[in-house]
């Protein structure tokens, strides 16, 4: 069965800190794991890494992806207030049209 | 054009009506998808359009009943649900590739927030 896990489920952290979110998971068919940004309604989209580009920056944030050890890591430096959200990490598979398997979530708060 | 739309943004049923659910996108986009979320779960996939034919039904009661007009447009009918069904709907869209090289990162809309009295 496919299955995306996320770590840790919660963190609360104080403004400016550093943080580090984990994505590890076991599909068949792999294609490409995306993390997503989900504050009060819809995920937004972040990163798309796959065996072709497995490191991903934009401002703050970068991604990578370790094939070798079937998991991803979110980086967020100096965060801010407005990074509280839930950060989800979901993985692609080869189909005609993307199935996306979701890991849980990381609850992210960011305190001032 | 780049974004999802869905409406209504609320949905509040009786058990006996029946409703639909509507998404549009006009990004060129040929894969369309139905997802449901509970609070604190993520996301879980329903259906997937592909091309505007059902390519994958994840074994969703037929109290559901999704549609794809066009390949802009989205629709979910709701007919007896129940109150489990109670839910963020969101719909989500992406370019549609059958060849490995094809990485097609899906966009999602705001959703419907639906209440089955």
């Amino acid at each position: 069965e496919d299955k995306v896990v996320q770590s840790p489920l919660s963190l609360v952290v104080h403004e400016g800190d550093t943080v580090t979110l984990n994505c590890s998971y076991e599909v068949t068919n792999f294609r490409s794991l995306l993390w997503y940004k989900q504050e009060k309604k819809a995920p937004t989209f972040l990163f798309m890494l796959t065996s072709s580009g497995i490191e991903k920056k934009s401002g703050r944030l970068s991604s990578i992806l370790d094939k070798k050890e079937l998991s991803s890591i979110l980086n967020i430096t100096a965060t801010q207030t407005g990074d509280s959200a839930i950060y989800l990490c979901a993985v692609s598979k080869s189909e005609g049209a993307q199935k996306l398997v979701f890991g849980q979530g990381t609850r992210l708060t960011i305190n001032p | 054009d780049t974004e999802v739309t869905q409406t209504p943004k609320h949905l509040v049923m009786g058990m006996t009506n029946k409703k639909s659910l509507k998404c549009e996108q006009h990004m060129g986009h040929r894969a369309m998808y139905w997802y449901k979320q509970k609070a604190k779960k993520p996301p879980e996939l329903m259906f997937v359009y592909s091309y505007e034919k059902l390519s994958i039904n994840e074994s969703v009661p037929s109290r559901f009943s999704p549609e794809c007009p066009n390949s802009s447009l989205l629709n979910l009918h709701l007919h007896a649900l129940q109150p489990e069904d109670s839910a963020l709907y969101l719909c989500a869209s992406s370019r549609a590739g059958i060849m490995i090289s094809s990485y097609n990162e899906q966009f999602f809309g705001p959703g419907t927030r639906l209440t089955v009295l």
